[in-house]
């Protein structure tokens, strides 16, 4: 089972630059989320999705968009890249609808330097 | 505003025992997760707690008191593969978690 995955791995963006980072799971997990994670900072939550056809904003959306088509993947937008954006990006899931404290699985993450 | 405070680095002997602390102030609590990430890799789910006391997994420990929003995870044995940050993480009362920056354990020999 590969759990999450997500692409590309690292990716080096002009500013201006549009791009999506992709997650895919395979757990059939109601849930999924999109962080941030910052050297000296928590990891801060940019959207999430409940369940398939629903998305909300977590604590730092602006910049960012998602769509939930379907269950198993849950893409992540940049509309316009900013330097401010470069961070590690993890991909998460938990099953259920997040509301029964059950952990949440990580993909690997992508590495993203906006110049 | 909402707040996780964990000591960002602390350093321990292999073999010994280390305690991380957490406190928290959250909108809401509806558990606490501790989380292991290895440099370079992905958040790992240690533990979890919804109530009060001490909760044991192996070499791990994890322990809550909601009333001093306060918790701690305890290693036992230090293994050198267990050099890695710990993570603090609260679920508030929209079912989101709120994280702390992480502590670093360096294990020395």
């Amino acid at each position: 089972t590969a759990g999450i995955t997500q692409a590309p791995t690292s990716q080096i963006l002009a500013a201006g630059r549009s791009m999506t980072l992709r997650c895919t799971q395979d757990m059939r997990h109601n849930a999924m989320y999109w962080y941030r994670q910052d050297l000296g900072l928590g990891l801060r939550l940019i959207h999430y999705s409940n369940t398939a056809g629903t998305t909300g904003k977590g604590e730092v959306p602006d910049g960012y968009s998602v769509s939930r088509a379907n269950t198993d993947d849950f893409p992540l937008t940049l509309a316009s890249a900013v330097p401010s954006q470069t961070s590690v990006y993890f991909c998460a899931s938990s099953d259920g609808t997040g509301s029964e404290g059950n952990e949440q699985f990580f993909g690997p993450g992508t590495r993203l330097t906006v110049l | 505003g909402q707040n996780i405070d964990q000591p960002t680095e602390m350093t321990a002997t292999e073999g010994a025992i280390v305690q991380i602390n957490c406190t928290y102030q959250t909108s809401g609590f509806n558990g606490l997760f501790w989380y292991q990430q290895h440099a370079g890799e992905a958040p790992t789910f240690l533990s979890y707690n919804v109530l009060d006391g001490l909760e044991e997994k192996g070499r791990f420990s994890s322990f809550l008191s909601r009333s001093k929003g306060y918790s701690y995870l305890l290693l036992k044995e230090l293994q050198m593969k267990d050099s890695a940050s710990y993570l603090c993480a609260v679920m508030d009362s929209n079912y989101q978690l709120i994280w702390g920056a992480g502590t670093k354990l360096i294990i020395k020999p």
